[in-house]
């Protein structure tokens, strides 16, 4: 069991906004930097947001992250077919001393 | 702009050693101040971070797997490798090397799946 916790699958219609939840704790995202990766099967998983809300170049402005105390989001806005994978949360816990994932969320856009 | 590779066996026969090395071209692993990392995904499951190595060759590892596992830098060849001793069938999956620049994995191998079978 993931010490961050995600929804195990989420949903959406094409055009439409999705949200994608990670919980975690004090010593991980309450106190450092969450990151969202894109993950499509076989393929090399993919930095989508880094430090809560930043974008790396490439990545279009329709995602978007935040955080709000020990958790964070992750919004896909103007959903489309290609924006069907799963998807993870990640942050550095302190007291444990290990990157954390999230148990990641499959994103199906119907 | 930094590419990685992921080599080595993709069988393991159980209760022996799974030796994996990641490649890593467009920059230099003796100058990058770099983490060099090694995440796995089991299979049907997420994604599991292994552990990493500093440029300098001091490492971090997973607690739930660190009695197991080495990960080292060959500055020679520009890699760093990856050694899971007394591997079972939970070790099955596919394994990814990853650069950690600043606070996020910022490069990925395309990953190599690992089947443990006799």
């Amino acid at each position: 069991q993931s010490v961050l916790t995600q929804p195990p699958s989420a949903s959406g219609t094409p055009g439409q906004r999705v949200a994608i939840s990670c919980s975690g704790s004090t010593s991980n995202i309450g106190s450092i930097t969450v990151n969202w990766y894109q993950h499509l099967p076989g393929t090399a998983p993919k930095l989508l947001i880094f430090n809560y809300n930043q974008r790396p170049a490439g990545v279009p402005d329709r995602f978007s992250g935040s955080k709000s105390g020990t958790s964070a989001s992750l919004a896909i806005s103007g959903l489309q077919s290609e924006d069907e994978a799963v998807y993870y949360c990640a942050a550095w816990d302190d007291s444990l001393d290990v990157w954390l994932f999230g148990g990641g969320t499959k994103l199906t856009v119907l | 702009q930094v590419q990685l590779q992921e080599s080595g066996p993709g069988l393991v026969k159980p209760s022996q050693t799974l030796s994996l090395t990641c490649t890593m071209s467009g920059d230099s692993i003796s100058t990058g101040s770099y983490y060099y990392n090694w995440i796995r995904q089991p299979a049907g499951k997420g994604l599991e971070w292994i552990g990493r190595v500093y440029s300098d060759g001091n490492p971090n590892y997973n607690p739930s797997l660190k009695s197991r596992v080495t990960i080292s830098v060959d500055t020679s060849k520009n890699q760093f490798s990856l050694k899971v001793t007394s591997v079972t069938a939970a070790d099955m999956g596919f394994y990814f090397c990853a650069t950690e620049h600043f606070d996020w994995f910022d490069a990925w191998g395309e990953g190599i799946l690992v089947t443990v079978s006799s």
